[in-house]
């Protein structure tokens, strides 16, 4: 079974830009979770989707936003970008989002904001 | 606010050597704790633990729950070069959606 997936791998933007990034789950999850790793904050839950709709989010500002398709995969985007959104954005899936089963994450993209 | 801590931040030990790391957690209803390993890029799972008191094990690693402590500790004996990595402890409140809350890491360095 392929594991999930993220597109792009690495990202260079510039301050004010935006950017989506992109995940596909592993077959049949269809639960997706977004988190922002950095040095000093570690991994920070973003948002949780699970059959096209938000079912949680974390305490990050308005402009980081996602969506997921009918096929379970997501995208998340963040608009006017800053210094500080440079990150490891992971996603993470599993069957259903419930605590019953672990997440599996993706290798991350790697966002780079100058 | 969920919390996780976990200690130590660092640890470098040799070959042969067997590791504990810990875990403690604050959080609303909780449901159940995770550990990860972090080489490069993906976290890989490794246990998910919901009941106090029963180890899991995989080969060299175990894990167990303690609920009355508040804490989890991750156990590596007979470690390898190959351990070397950040070890994420996370916990899943019973009531948030696909949602981890994950502590600072341990990073574990083997040396030959």
């Amino acid at each position: 079974k392929a594991g999930v997936t993220q597109t792009p791998r690495y990202l260079i933007k510039t301050r004010g830009q935006q950017v989506t990034l992109s995940c596909s789950p592993i077959s049949g999850h269809r639960s997706v979770s977004w988190y922002q790793q950095t040095p000093g904050q570690g991994l920070q839950f973003l948002f949780e989707y699970f059959s096209e709709t938000q079912r949680n989010k974390g305490n990050f500002p308005g402009r980081f936003s996602g969506r997921q398709f009918s096929n379970s995969r997501s995208e998340m985007n963040v608009s006017t970008l800053e210094l500080g959104d440079s990150a490891l954005y992971l996603c993470a899936s599993s069957p259903d989002g419930t605590v019953v089963y672990e997440q599996y994450f993706g290798p991350g993209t790697r966002l780079t904001v100058t | 606010e969920d919390k996780v801590v976990q200690s130590p931040l660092s640890l470098v030990v040799h070959e042969g050597d067997t590791v504990t790391l810990n875990c403690s957690y604050e959080v609303t209803n909780f449901r159940s704790l995770l550990w990860y390993k972090q080489e490069k890029k993906a976290p890989t799972f490794l246990f998910m633990l919901t009941s106090s008191g029963i180890e899991k094990k995989s080969g060299r690693l175990s894990s167990i729950l303690d609920k009355k402590e508040l804490s989890s500790i991750l156990n590596i004996t007979a470690t390898q070069t190959g351990d070397s990595a950040i070890y994420l402890c996370a916990v899943a409140p019973g009531t948030s959606y696909g949602k981890l809350t994950f502590g600072q890491g341990t990073i574990l360095t083997v040396h030959p």
